[in-house]
């Protein structure tokens, strides 16, 4: 594989249910994020990792967890998913977090809807 | 507060020249960023500018002023294959990104 993958490309799931978004990078980036996209709305932070091990809160954590135990992986977890969270997820990585030329790569994206 | 601004949609002919605006607030700043995205696709990089002026990649170019929280992205001899939503992001104090809710250009032929 070559940069970012994301799986499910789209899933229908029924409110209250557990669903986790994964995502797969072979860039040997440090930085991770996960974004939601809604129509109207530019893209909104979830959660973010500086480096594997560490992860911290975006614009729009609630609801969603993740974890960062290598490099490679950063899966976004709903615990109960809601209406609310139907939108297209993109997970993104750079080189490194807190630099000025730090680029963003996108994964395909995720389309979710809660039922 | 932070906040940032672009045209909801723009239309362009085939072969002219267009040209999309960012402006922004923040309170601390460290570069803007212009993304293309076409439909049901990832957002691709197109260009960064930190300091003010002009930079030119091919028949895409963008300008920032810091002063006037003010970039443009301009977009030269378009093809159709140019119709696409272009997001301007900027990278805030705490090195996160920053994004508009992006620019539709449609291009007629």
């Amino acid at each position: 594989i070559a940069g970012i993958t994301q799986a499910p490309t789209s899933q229908i799931l029924a409110a209250g249910r557990r669903m986790t978004l994964r995502c797969t990078q072979d860039m040997r980036h440090n930085a991770m994020y996960w974004y939601r996209q809604d129509l109207g709305l530019g893209l909104r932070l979830i959660h973010y990792s500086n480096t594997a091990g560490t992860t911290g809160k975006g614009e729009v954590p609630d609801g969603y967890s993740v974890s960062r135990a290598n490099t490679d992986d950063f899966p976004l977890t709903l615990a109960s998913a809601v209406p609310s969270q139907t939108s297209v997820y993109f997970c993104a990585s750079s080189d490194s977090a807190g630099s000025s030329t730090d680029t963003q790569y996108f994964g395909p994206g995720t389309r979710l809807t809660v039922l | 507060g932070q906040n940032i601004d672009q045209p909801t949609e723009m239309t362009a002919t085939e072969g002219a020249i267009v040209q999309i605006n960012c402006t922004y607030q923040t309170s601390g700043f460290n570069g803007l960023f212009w993304y293309q995205q076409h439909a049901g696709e990832a957002p691709t990089f197109l260009s960064y500018n930190v300091l003010d002026g002009l930079e030119e990649k091919g028949r895409f170019s963008s300008f920032l002023s810091r002063s006037k929280g003010y970039s443009y992205l301009l977009l030269k001899e378009l093809q159709m294959k140019d119709s696409a939503s272009y997001l301007c992001a900027f990278l805030g104090g705490n090195y996160q990104l920053i994004w508009g809710a992006g620019t539709k250009l449609i291009i007629k032929p």
